[in-house]
């Protein structure tokens, strides 16, 4: 089956910039999204089509797409961002319809 | 105001049955593909079924394949998922979701899962 691979975790100060990567084969073809999970809470999304940011989602949540990885960055983290992000995709196959990856816990320091 | 709220989570027996609700409002229900999501016990998220506007597409996850049933009655904006002959490994919180879909010269795109209910919590064990 399809699998999207995320870091574990990733840490950062206050104010500067955090990468969060999510590899997949199908990620070239496919696109991908992001979303925020903060404890006790459903999910939000932040990224959509790889780039887009919904409305009401800060300037500093930014996505890309190069190959078979996407990065979620946000830039001039705060310490409200502190929680799991979650991409998700699909390959179109018969076997995977929507796939999530496993999740990174972003931690501020 | 948008809103999802789910319901009909429990304590059930392995083997058992259980019948989740998720009630739409705010929004014309019959417009939008709905989804269920599972998460477990300190666990990442899984994505579980999903269930196209007149219920004409309808795709499951591989882990419950042909013991879970998605439904949905657009006169009711309601959203349904029928567990049957659960496993232990079925103990998640249940979110309902929304896709966003756009229609762009007149393909369907996709936008992500933007509206998401608070879950319900479903516990499978003797």
């Amino acid at each position: 089956s399809y699998e999207l691979t995320q870091p574990p975790s990733v840490s950062v100060s206050p104010g500067q910039t955090a990468r969060i990567t999510c590899s997949g084969d199908a990620l070239p073809k496919q696109y991908a999204y992001w979303y925020q999970q903060k404890p006790g809470q459903a999910p939000v999304l932040v990224i959509y089509k790889d780039s887009e940011r919904p409305s009401g989602i800060p300037e500093r949540f930014s996505g890309s797409s190069s190959g078979t990885t996407v990065t979620l960055t946000i830039s001039g983290v705060q310490a409200e961002d502190e929680a799991d992000y979650y991409c998700q995709s699909t390959d179109s196959s018969a076997t995977s319809y929507w796939v999530f990856g496993g999740g990174t816990k972003l931690t501020v320091l | 105001e948008v809103q999802l709220v789910e319901s009909g989570g429990g304590l059930v027996k392995p083997g058992g049955s259980l019948r989740l609700s998720c009630a739409a409002s705010g929004f014309t229900f019959s417009r939008y593909t709905m989804d269920w999501v599972r998460q477990a016990p300190g666990k990442g998220l899984e994505w579980v079924s999903s269930i196209s506007t007149s219920s004409s597409y309808i795709y499951y996850a591989d882990s419950v394949k042909g013991r879970f049933t998605i439904s949905r009655d657009n006169a009711k904006n309601s959203l349904y998922l029928q567990m049957n002959s659960l496993r232990a490994e079925d103990t998640a919180v249940y979110y309902c979701a929304r896709e966003w879909q756009v229609v762009v010269a007149a393909t369907i795109e996709y936008y992500g899962m933007d509206v998401w209910g608070q879950g319900t919590t479903v516990t499978v064990s003797s």
